[in-house]
């Protein structure tokens, strides 16, 4: 089946600093999403992508959906110590259905101030 | 605005024992789903429907069974526990498929499972 990989699986960063991670496909998707997770809450989408090459920011985050659909990036400028939590990637075509969502293993984030 | 909202957040069963994990959402979403989370496997889809009346199986389905018999709510149930359903359970829905937006869930703030 289909399949994720994200990278890196963890990052132990100072604050200040930027943060890249990515997600990679053997697969074309339509739709990139990126979610963040807090310690004990549910995931909550941060970007949405819906075109292939579209470059998306949301304050300090910025996600692009590459050109070969196959993939996806989201870099943090500036990291505070809110940033920590757990990124998701995850893939979607059109037509499909919550079926047809696949989530990436997540990027574990954590800030020293 | 509540939400996706889900009861219990912690529950601890013993072996071969059932139980339901409730989830309702107010947002009119068409789309709602269950995921369990489980350390270094990431997000993993047990069950989801499309609408009420409408359920189909994800990539974990043995030993849940689900039912959607409104829009609002989508109970998820353990028929017989094991401790390999020891997780974090999450709920979550969005729009209906003929909208762009249908994969941008909304998620609830989790059910924690231990099974003894």
């Amino acid at each position: 089946g289909q399949q994720l990989n994200q990278s890196p699986q963890s990052m132990f960063i100072q604050e200040g600093e930027d943060v890249s991670m990515n997600c990679t496909s053997s697969s074309i998707f339509n739709t990139w999403l990126w979610y963040k997770q807090e310690p004990g809450e549910g995931p909550v989408l941060l970007i949405a992508l819906y075109k292939a090459g579209e470059l998306t920011s949301n304050g300090r985050l910025t996600a692009q959906f590459g050109i070969t659909r196959k993939d996806s990036f989201l870099n943090i400028s500036a990291s505070i110590p809110s940033d920590v939590g757990i990124y998701f990637c995850a893939g979607l075509n059109y037509g499909g259905s919550q079926g047809n969502l696949i989530f990436g293993k997540g990027t574990k984030l954590s800030v020293k101030p | 605005n509540a939400g996706v909202t889900q009861t219990p957040k912690f529950q601890v069963l013993k072996t071969g024992q059932s139980m339901t994990l409730q989830c309702a959402q107010d947002m009119n979403h068409e789309y709602m789903s269950w995921y369990r989370q489980d350390p270094g496997m990431g997000l993993r889809l047990i069950h989801y429907s499309v609408g009420a009346g409408i359920t189909d199986q994800g990539e974990v389905p043995n030993g849940y069974n689900v039912s959607r018999s409104t829009t609002e709510d989508f109970p998820l149930r353990l028929l017989s526990a094991a401790p390999s359903q020891t997780s974090v359970y999450f709920c979550a829905s969005s729009y209906g498929g003929r909208r762009l937006s249908f994969g941008e869930l909304f998620f609830g703030e989790g059910s924690r499972l231990t099974v003894l």
